[in-house]
């Protein structure tokens, strides 16, 4: 079973709309972290935020939220007031802490701003 | 400071030759991974090294090896090339054994 899924392959948003890329993990594990990262058409990767499994509240940073719904074992990143500049390729990870180090990535979603 | 560094950024390699990538990691962090990223696919995970040991290792056949050096910096060796190799390789640091990974910028190998 694949440990992330990311079911959008591309997106499309007007700038300065909000857009919502959607992310589902496949864990037992009771301790994860849950991250989302941004690879442009340069190829680094670009680390936007962070969720750990037991945090109670949704992770922010700056126009990033993290909406973690970990019933439904979703963690959907939410971009708000979009900027051309976010146009990317956007990759959701998680690492699961006791049993392993490497990071699983989902096969990532082409969001493209609208100017 | 100087973010992670790879090299080189792009190479080109015909089938049965081997190669040599090298890695950077950002100043203090002892942790260094690599991923391969496939054209159309998320990264997939080929080893971890921290503190000069090899602490994992993804499921990749041994023509993929690679080794930590005293500081820190890495190297990643694949053998025996197959066109199926043909890949971004992005080298990752982070300051922890289990931290945040920062990425350096990836080479791009391309098998003919």
């Amino acid at each position: 079973a694949q440990k992330i899924t990311q079911t959008q392959p591309g997106m499309f948003v007007q700038e300065k709309e909000a857009v919502t890329l959607d992310c589902t993990y496949d864990t037992s594990d009771q301790s994860y972290g849950l991250f989302w990262y941004k690879q442009p058409s340069s190829g680094e990767m670009i680390f936007l935020i962070y969720q750990g499994s037991y945090d109670e509240q949704n992770a922010t940073e700056g126009r990033y939220s993290l909406n973690f719904q970990k019933a439904r074992k979703s963690a959907n990143l939410v971009i708000s007031a979009s900027q051309l500049g976010d146009s990317a390729m956007y990759f959701c990870a998680m690492r699961e802490v006791y049993t392993g180090n490497q990071f699983y990535f989902g096969t990532g979603t082409s969001l493209t701003v609208i100017p | 400071d100087a973010g992670v560094t790879q090299s080189p950024t792009h190479l080109i390699k015909t089938r049965g030759q081997h190669v040599t990538l090298r890695c950077s990691p950002i100043s203090g962090h002892k942790s260094v991974s690599w991923y391969q990223q496939v054209l159309g696919q998320g990264p997939q995970f080929i080893f971890q090294y921290y503190e000069k040991e090899e602490r994992g290792r993804g499921n990749f056949p041994d023509r993929f090896s690679a080794r930590q050096f005293p500081n820190y910096s890495s190297e990643l060796n694949v053998n025996a090339l197959l066109l199926g190799d043909s890949a971004l390789y992005l080298c990752a640091s982070s300051l922890e054994n289990t931290g945040e990974l920062f990425f350096g910028e990836g080479s791009r190998l391309t098998v003919l």
